[in-house]
């Protein structure tokens, strides 16, 4: 299994831009999540999906989108990238939530917007 | 703000010493927490969890402490070696139990 895995691994936009973090997995988990990390932080929820077709915010959803239509894809969309987008974006997924939680992240997506 | 939060955000020891990264949560409703290693570079990876049910667990030479009476959780590093360097990040589930809340974070340094 490749677990988690993201593209690009690095991008940088212009003010403005648009894009789309890739994310898959392959171990047939229902649960996948966005966060974002800021330099010296903990990770922040963007976005979650408990299964293909059902979508929820986290913490900070604002000038995101995600959509779920597969198991396997949740990809997160940047329409009009700001320089406070500049982060660190990591992917996650899990069987479950609850007990045990534990969550696969993949290596994440290094944004810097300019 | 921040649920769960660390004492320290760094922390340097010598190889061999044990270490032991503190984290204190302030959401009565999370029953289950876990802790994560993330080294430079690279996403969060597993090392333990524990749920609310239990006050110890022990790994591969880590163990983790519960002590919900004081909302404190602690992870020892038994015999820490280089390899161990990172950033140790605990997380709780919080009252939705959807989502993991993360820390902060503590930088682990070990020195050989």
């Amino acid at each position: 299994n490749a677990g988690v895995t993201q593209t690009p691994k690095f991008r940088i936009l212009k003010i403005g831009q648009s894009m789309t973090l890739q994310c898959t997995q392959d171990m047939n988990h229902n649960y996948m999540y966005w966060y974002r990390q800021d330099p010296g932080m903990g990770l922040k929820l963007i976005y979650y999906s408990v299964g293909a077709g059902i979508t929820d915010k986290g913490e900070v959803p604002n000038g995101y989108n995600v959509s779920r239509s597969t198991t396997e894809d949740f990809p997160l969309r940047l329409e009009l990238a700001a320089p406070s987008q500049t982060s660190v974006y990591f992917c996650a997924s899990s069987l479950a939530p609850g007990n045990p939680h534990e969550q696969y992240f993949g290596p994440g997506t290094r944004l810097t917007v300019t | 703000g921040e649920s769960v939060g660390l004492h320290l955000p760094t922390l340097s020891v010598q190889e061999g010493d044990n270490s032991i990264i503190n984290c204190a949560y302030s959401n009565s409703a999370s029953d289950y927490f876990i802790w994560y290693k993330q080294e430079s570079g690279k996403g969060p990876q597993f090392i333990i969890d524990i749920r609310s049910n239990m006050d110890k667990r022990q790994g591969q030479r880590v163990t983790v402490l519960l002590n919900k009476t004081v909302k404190h959780l602690s992870l020892q590093i038994a015999a820490t070696q280089p390899g161990d360097s990172a950033v140790y990040f605990c997380a709780e589930n919080g009252e939705a139990g959807t989502a993991l809340i993360f820390g902060k974070g503590t930088t682990l340094s070990v020195s050989s």
